[in-house]
Formats: structure tokens, C-alpha cells, sequence
């Protein structure tokens, strides 16, 4: 069975960081393309940020560039998502998901940015 | 950056067929864009039911299909089930990722 799961999401002040992470089972993890999208409430579906199969590869919705950073960890079978200088409009549910025959998504986890 | 549009709501009969269309305001859609569908239903994660234009995935049901069509990618959905009801998003790839605005799909 496929599994993503999210966590690390939570309360922050603007400015503050948080790292979110989502360990997946059930596919070959270092074989795909993964990526962070988001979902503000109420709103349609952003992407975040991907990431290849080896961590070469980064690329980054204008918004996030230079405060957020996609990584993966092959070994762990889990990928991560480091977001510093967080503001207000970062206010949404984070879903990890995967790429191709491997497109299962997360149950997401809720960041929120407010003082 | 691109934008990707979608048809904001459509309506189908029971039993019926539709079909949601994506399009790219810097030209016509191709397989090079990778478009992928997604499903949402209110309270609940996405989830993926084509990728690559036309490759359903292992839970995608067979009535769900993919495809181009006059430089958009196109799902067409044949014989409309009540559960079939949910927000449709698209997404084109341009090296990152764009999705559209989402298709309200109403089943009635």
C-alpha cells in the first residue's frame, strides 16, 4: 500500500521557520520526481517546489524562492521541506505528492502564520 | 510564468459525458508539458487520477481519460457518477509546476 504522510506542520510567527517532512512506503521513493504543494483555505492548489530523483534537480514557485528549500533523504524514503522567513500569505495545508505511476499525495499538514 | 486555465464549473447529467479542458497561456499544450488530473473532494487530499496526458493510475476509474485536443490537454468523462462530483484540477509542467484554477464539476 502506498502511504505519504506529512508532519511538522503547526502555529508560527511571521518570520519564523518550520521543517515539514512526509515519510512514503509502498513505491520505489528514489525512482520519482516529488514535490510540495499547498492549498491556502478556501483557495486552489499551488505548487511549492519539486525535486528529482537524486536532489540535483530543485525547482521553486517565484513566492517561496530563497526562503523555502526542498530536500530527500533516498535512504529514509522521506522528503522535506525547510521554510524559513515564513509570512502570512504561507497560511495553508502542505501536501507532499509523488510523479508518474507514483502520484499518490499526502493527508497534508496545516501551517499557519499568524502572530 | 505561464497561466493555466480551466473551465471554472460544468455541469453534467447522470450517465452523461463531459469533457474539462486545460490550457496554457503561452501556446498550445503538448505530451512535453507531462498534464497530469487531479480530483478534489471538499475535506479530502487530492488525488491523482491521469499523469503523462493520458496514463491513469492503478485507482483512476476506466470512465476517467486523457488526452490532447486542440492544443489543450483534455479528461474526458464518460458515463458521470454521482461521486464523480468534486473540484478538477490540471497541472502542466514548464520545468516547475503549474496548476490551473480548478473545473467545478457538478453532477445533477
Amino acid at each position: 500500500e502506498v502511504r505519504l504522510v506529512e508532519s511538522g506542520g503547526g502555529l508560527v510567527q511571521p518570520g519564523g521557520s518550520l521543517r515539514l517532512s512526509c515519510a512514503v512506503s509502498g513505491f520505489t521513493f528514489s525512482a520519482y520526481w516529488m514535490m510540495w504543494v499547498r492549498q491556502a483555505p478556501g483557495k486552489g492548489l499551488e505548487w511549492v517546489a519539486n525535486i528529482n530523483q537524486d536532489g540535483s534537480e530543485k525547482y521553486y514557485v517565484d513566492p517561496v524562492k530563497g526562503r523555502f528549500t526542498i530536500s530527500r533523504d533516498n535512504a529514509k524514503s522521506s522528503l522535506y521541506l525547510q521554510m524559513d522567513s515564513l509570512r502570512a500569505e504561507d497560511t495553508a495545508v502542505y501536501y507532499c505528492a509523488g510523479s508518474g505511476a507514483a502520484a499518490s499525495w499526502g493527508q497534508g499538514t496545516l501551517v499557519t502564520v499568524s502572530s | 510564468q505561464a497561466v493555466v486555465t480551466q473551465e471554472p464549473s460544468l455541469t453534467v447529467s447522470p450517465g452523461g459525458t463531459v469533457t474539462l479542458t486545460c490550457g496554457s497561456s503561452i501556446g498550445a499544450v503538448t505530451s512535453g508539458h507531462w498534464p497530469y488530473w487531479y480530483q478534489q473532494t471538499p475535506g479530502q487530499a487530492p488525488r491523482t487520477l491521469i499523469y503523462d496526458t493520458n496514463n491513469r493510475l492503478s485507482w483512476t476509474p476506466a470512465r476517467f481519460s486523457g488526452f490532447l485536443l486542440g492544443g489543450k490537454a483534455a479528461l474526458t468523462l464518460s458515463g458521470a457518477q454521482p461521486e464523480d462530483e468534486a473540484e478538477y484540477y490540471c497541472s502542466l509542467s514548464y520545468g516547475g509546476v503549474v496548476f490551473g484554477g480548478g473545473t467545478k464539476l457538478t453532477v445533477l
